[in-house]
């Protein structure tokens, strides 16, 4: 159990409302990582962050923002969902114990869906 | 660019055959390389990976896969294939350098279905 949480699992929203995803992560990592997965395309990087407040894009960052103000929480907001946003989106966390090999740890993802 | 190309999107095996899945990946140098598995509804579980020595490497549940330089692939098998593995299975990538740019590429993932 790699102590990853997302909230909320399941939800429907509208076009044009906000949406945040919560990641909680209880492993004291230092890399968190927001992947959106989409048949036909796999796992695409969304977003992804290297520590409290220090965040980067990933290949498919548009419409998405994040925020990590805390270790153990790293949150992914769409400011405004368009229906292309809909997909099962999945928190990361890097395992950074000894010999850094890149290998992430995934939470059980969060299926939005908007109308 | 590290890129990881899995030229199958569905494998259909019958129950007890052999299973191979394949993954390319394109990196200029030893890359670490990864298999996940992803049953329906479910996030993504680790089943090896290869980071140095023996190219042979065993995973969970049975799996193992060989990582060939000479041909750039790091394909995955299993000698006797059960129902409970039927599941969408991805090939990833990470260069070896490490810091915050060290970001895992994914394949796009072949789905195994398994007739009984």
């Amino acid at each position: 159990d790699a102590g990853i949480t997302q909230s909320p699992r399941h939800k429907v929203t509208e076009t044009g409302t906000p949406v945040t995803l919560r990641c909680h992560q209880t492993e004291n990592h230092r890399y968190m990582y927001w992947y959106r997965q989409d048949p036909g395309h796999g796992l695409r990087l969304i977003h992804y962050s290297y520590g409290v407040k220090d965040t980067d894009k990933g290949e498919v960052s548009d419409g998405y923002s994040v925020s990590r103000s805390k270790t153990e929480d790293f949150l992914l907001t769409l400011e405004s969902a368009t229906s292309s946003q809909t997909s099962v989106y999945f928190c990361a966390i890097r395992g950074d114990r000894g010999l850094d090999t890149g290998e992430l740890f995934f939470g059980e993802g969060s299926r939005l869906t908007v109308l | 660019a590290q890129s990881v190309t899995q030229p199958d999107i569905h494998i259909t095996v019958s129950e007890g055959a052999s299973l191979e899945l394949r993954c390319n990946y394109s990196y200029g140098a030893t890359p670490y390389l990864f298999w996940y598995v992803q049953s329906p509804g479910q996030g993504l579980q680790l089943l090896l990976k290869y980071f140095s020595g023996d190219t042979l490497v065993q995973g969970i549940k049975g799996f193992e896969a060989e990582f060939k330089r000479s041909q750039s692939s790091f394909n995955l098998r299993k000698p006797s294939v059960h129902w409970s593995d039927a599941a969408e299975y991805f090939c990833a990538v990470v260069a070896r350098y490490g810091g915050a740019t060290n970001k895992l590429i994914f394949g796009t993932g072949t789905l195994l279905a398994v007739q009984p």
